[in-house]
């Protein structure tokens, strides 16, 4: 089993659209947790940052669920540049260094 | 505003080539990583320097080799390339120190290794 499990996707919306994608997590030792972004064969880049109580920026809301080991992403009002594929990322303490475990990423494709 | 800079971009290798793939930040950063990108999986950490003269290996190091001569650059080698090395290498760094990494890692825009 994935340490970082993602659904693959694609997710296929219409701009103006609400999606959320889940990522589910194996290791309850995970301290925290990240969604990057990654347009299509480029770098990664920091989207948020996702804590216990929730967090929004803008029209992307991120959520923690420890209890059930998942952490989801919300979009609302779905624009083109959207478009793009969201890696969930989580960060676990070991063997010295603050270990970031990146799923396989969800893509999502907005069309008008 | 530079940031992170790889190169090469593209490269295509024979079975047995060696190579070496730069990297260099311009942001005063601590750390520096190497990840491996491959499609259906995550990003899978190669090495890692906390500082200068200093490196540790991560997830995936067999067949790599790395070298942090200064704080600006951190070099990843691949002395006999084999065909599972084929993937996307992305360089990265952070401000905080690997055991306080925040999370947010600035990263290069990839170089793409195809192994024959």
């Amino acid at each position: 089993r994935k340490e970082v499990e993602q659904d693959p996707g694609p997710f296929n919306v219409p701009e103006g659209a609400t999606v959320a994608f889940n990522c589910t997590y194996s290791n309850s030792a995970s301290q925290s947790f990240f969604w990057y972004r990654q347009d299509c064969r480029k770098e990664p880049k920091l989207l948020m940052s996702v804590y216990s109580s929730g967090n929004e920026d803008g029209r992307f809301t991120a959520q923690l669920n420890r209890a059930s080991q998942y952490i989801s992403l919300l979009i609302r009002d779905s624009k083109l540049s959207d478009s793009a594929t969201y890696l969930c990322v989580g960060a676990l303490l070991s063997g010295g260094y603050n270990k970031l475990i990146f799923g396989a990423g969800t893509r999502l494709a907005v069309h008008p | 505003n530079a940031g992170v800079t790889q190169t090469p971009k593209f490269q295509v290798l024979k079975t047995g080539q060696s190579m070496t793939l730069q990297c260099a930040q311009d942001m005063n950063h601590n750390s520096m990583y190497w990840y491996r990108q491959d499609p259906g999986m995550g990003l899978r950490l190669i090495y890692y320097s906390a500082s200068e003269g200093t490196t540790d290996k991560g997830e995936v190091p067999n067949g790599y080799n790395v070298s942090r001569l200064n704080k600006r650059e951190f070099s990843l080698r691949l002395e006999s390339a084999a065909p599972s090395q084929t993937s996307v290498y992305f360089c990265a760094s952070s401000t905080r120190r690997p055991r306080a990494n925040t999370g947010e890692l600035f990263f290069g825009e990839g170089s793409r290794l195809t192994v024959l």
